[in-house]
């Protein structure tokens, strides 16, 4: 049974950089698998921010895709997020799914469990 | 941007009764549309893939369909576990991007 666990600072200021880390547990991050990250502001809905292969390629939602950057550490069996510029409107619960194969379409299987991510002065 | 529109945004129904919940695409995602179930406090939880296949351990009260843009959830008998809000997501886009509806709230009547 795949398990991903977030982790990173809960806080942090406005035109700071989010940083957080997605661990996997029970399988290979080099599966075969992409990797997302997906938001979600509190009381409204989902919002993708992004996936990452193992090969390091990434894909990212246009909206967000200035300010973010996706990477991937083999040997940890981790992937990691960076939003920069942050502000307010960026708190939300970030959480880290699995995604689709490669070479094909597929929903989100497994998730994190989320962490809260304030911006705040 | 595929945009994603649910409907109702919240839906009353007795335990034991039959919930029919709605999903629209503003242009067509084939069968590439998935539902998730979300509580407060967890993290959403695959239910249906493919538009009707029911994912690992989902139980059959729960049966998906539709295609193209119009999609249905349908849970049968309603539990009081299923007392929840529900997500439809479409993942048919190349390059990727995934948009997700903003969610119905299913409350018990």
């Amino acid at each position: 049974q795949v398990q991903l666990q977030e982790s990173g600072p809960g806080l942090l200021k406005p035109s700071g950089t989010l940083s957080l880390t997605c661990g996997v547990s029970g399988g290979s991050i080099s599966s075969g698998n992409w990797w997302n990250w997906v938001r979600q502001p509190p009381g409204k809905g989902l919002e993708w921010i992004g996936e990452i292969y193992h090969s390091g390629t990434t894909n990212y939602n246009p909206s967000l895709k200035s300010r973010v950057t996706i990477s991937v550490d083999k040997s940890e069996n981790q992937f990691s997020l960076k939003l920069s510029s942050v502000t307010a409107a960026d708190t939300a619960v970030y959480y880290c799914a699995r995604g689709r194969s490669s070479g094909s379409y597929g929903p989100f299987d497994y998730w994190g469990q989320g962490t809260l991510v304030t911006v705040s002065s | 941007e595929i945009v994603m529109t649910q409907s109702p945004a919240t839906l009353s129904v007795s335990p034991g009764e039959r919930a029919t919940l709605s999903c629209r695409a503003s242009q067509s995602v084939s069968s590439s549309l998935a539902w998730y179930q979300q509580k407060p406090g967890q993290a959403p939880r695959l239910l249906i893939y493919g538009a009707s296949t029911r994912a690992t351990g989902i139980p059959a009260r729960f049966s998906g369909s539709g295609s193209g843009t119009e999609f249905t959830l349908t849970i049968s008998s309603l539990q009081s576990e299923d007392f929840a809000l529900y997500y439809c997501q479409q993942y048919n886009t190349w390059p990727p991007m995934y948009t997700f509806g903003q969610g119905t709230k299913l409350e018990i009547k």
